[in-house]
């Protein structure tokens, strides 16, 4: 157990929809990051959050969003989801923003 | 654009046999970092290296970073069927927060 809790495991949702998923990140832990996996581009980096503010952006698209709440967790927004968007999300947080990072078990979205 | 090629793809051993996983860029990285995932798991940390030429152990299993700092490798002694699973390399640069740029992984079988 990485100490990275991910909610929810699965998911499923219908085209054009909107889901938040959540991550709390280990205890101390000032980072986050959110990555997507899936089997033709792999593990991609999304975005980095350190202590609230945003670190570091990837090819995250527009139609997603991400922020890191006061208390340090943080949530991915995926909205007018497509088929391609379906795939795991993993969080990942580490102590400071160039840190070792800590992955969560990830969230298995797909979309139908 | 793949920026960390990892090679072999794909790797089906016997128990007992020994075998090396390669992660190859053109880009230098400050530091590289080897995870194994198991299936519907998210990655789980094994190394850091951070130093060109450096070589860590971590009992069967032997980590280098080229002296250039733009490739690594992963020896594994005697492998065991526990050793199955996705091996993957990721690449950090200074420069860039905490992102982790990941090679495509490497699938390992140990068979009995």
């Amino acid at each position: 157990d990485s100490g990275v809790t991910q909610t929810p495991k699965h998911l499923i949702t219908a085209t054009g929809q909107r889901v938040t998923l959540r991550c709390s990140p280990r205890s101390g832990d000032l980072s986050v990051y959110w990555y997507q996996q899936s089997l033709d581009q792999g593990l991609q980096f999304l975005i980095q959050y350190y202590n609230g503010e945003e670190r570091a952006k990837g090819n995250i698209l527009e139609r997603f969003s991400a922020q890191q709440f006061p208390d340090l967790h943080s949530e991915l927004n995926l909205s007018s989801l497509e088929l391609g968007d379906s795939a795991l999300y993993f969080c990942a947080s580490s102590p400071s923003w160039n840190t070792e990072a800590f992955f969560g078990q990830g969230t298995r979205l797909t979309v139908v | 654009t793949q920026l960390l090629e990892q090679s072999p793809q794909f790797l089906s051993i016997q128990e007992g046999e020994n075998l090396t996983v390669y992660c190859n860029s053109s880009s230098v990285f400050s530091s590289l970092q080897w995870y194994r995932q198991e299936p519907g798991e998210g990655p789980v940390l094994l190394v850091t290296v951070v130093t060109g030429g450096e070589v860590k152990k971590l009992k069967r299993l032997t980590f280098q970073f080229g002296d250039a700092r733009k490739d690594s490798s992963l020896h594994i002694t005697a492998a065991q069927p526990g050793d199955t699973g996705l091996y993957l390399c990721a690449g950090a640069r200074n420069n860039q927060g905490g992102k982790l740029i990941f090679g495509q992984g490497t699938e390992l079988s140990v068979k009995p």
